[in-house]
């Protein structure tokens, strides 16, 4: 079946490098990757997204990359402060316009 | 405007008992879905009702779980016989479908 896998599922980062996070999707079918921030204790929300049409979206200092081809998009964090510190999920749509998520990536920032 | 809203915000249920937990998603999105998480995991799917179609249940794990969705606003999802594995925080979302989902805060359930 679909699946969405996810890695690394920790990353430390010094605070003020970057941080990459990458997830592979195997339906070809797909158009549609979300990224979610879910800090301790709080429901994940979104913080960017990207459709097929698109090979690159920034958003300040997140951007996003996809690779059809490859079937693979990443999350690319600049400049990470402390208020990165989170975990954060990937997800792929399908067939019936659901999300399949990856396991989620702990990022810590160390000050 | 008002987001999800999620009710109770804590459950703590006997083993055995039937618990019932509440989401009012946000005024016109036609997509709900209901997720696991236990501590320190993932988001493990469960169920997905989208306009009036029939919902999409393959995510939930046995059947004691059962969820309703009534006049295309509220649902409730049902967990009969709890047992201790069904400890974890409940999360509504709703949204459109292929754009964002916004999550509730969640019902955190506790069976002792």
């Amino acid at each position: 079946g679909e699946n969405v896998e996810q890695h690394p599922s920790t990353l430390s980062v010094q605070e003020g490098d970057s941080a990459v996070i990458k997830c592979t999707y195997s339906d070809s079918a797909s158009n549609y990757f979300p990224w979610y921030k879910q800090e301790l204790g709080k429901r994940p929300q979104l913080i960017i997204d990207i459709r097929s049409n698109v090979g690159e979206k920034k958003d300040q200092r997140i951007a996003v990359t996809l690779n059809k081809t490859a079937k693979h998009f990443s999350l690319h964090i600049t400049e990470t402060q402390p208020e990165d510190s989170a975990v954060y999920f990937c997800a792929a749509d399908y067939s019936n316009y659901q999300l399949i998520w990856g396991a989620g990536t702990k990022l810590i920032i160390k000050p | 405007g008002a987001g999800v809203s999620q009710s109770p915000s804590n459950k703590v249920t006997e083993k055995g008992k039937d618990v019932e937990l509440r989401c009012d998603p946000i005024s016109g999105h036609t997509a709900l879905y209901w997720y696991r998480q236990s501590l320190g995991q993932g988001l493990e799917f469960l169920i997905y009702f989208q306009g009036n179609s029939a919902p999409d249940k393959s995510g939930l794990p046995s059947d004691r779980f059962s969820a309703e969705r009534t006049g295309g606003s509220v649902s409730t999802l049902t967990i009969q016989r709890t047992q201790q594995e069904d400890s974890a925080v409940y999360l509504c979302a709703s949204g459109q479908p292929t754009y964002e989902q916004y999550f509730g805060p969640g019902t955190r359930l506790t069976v002792t």
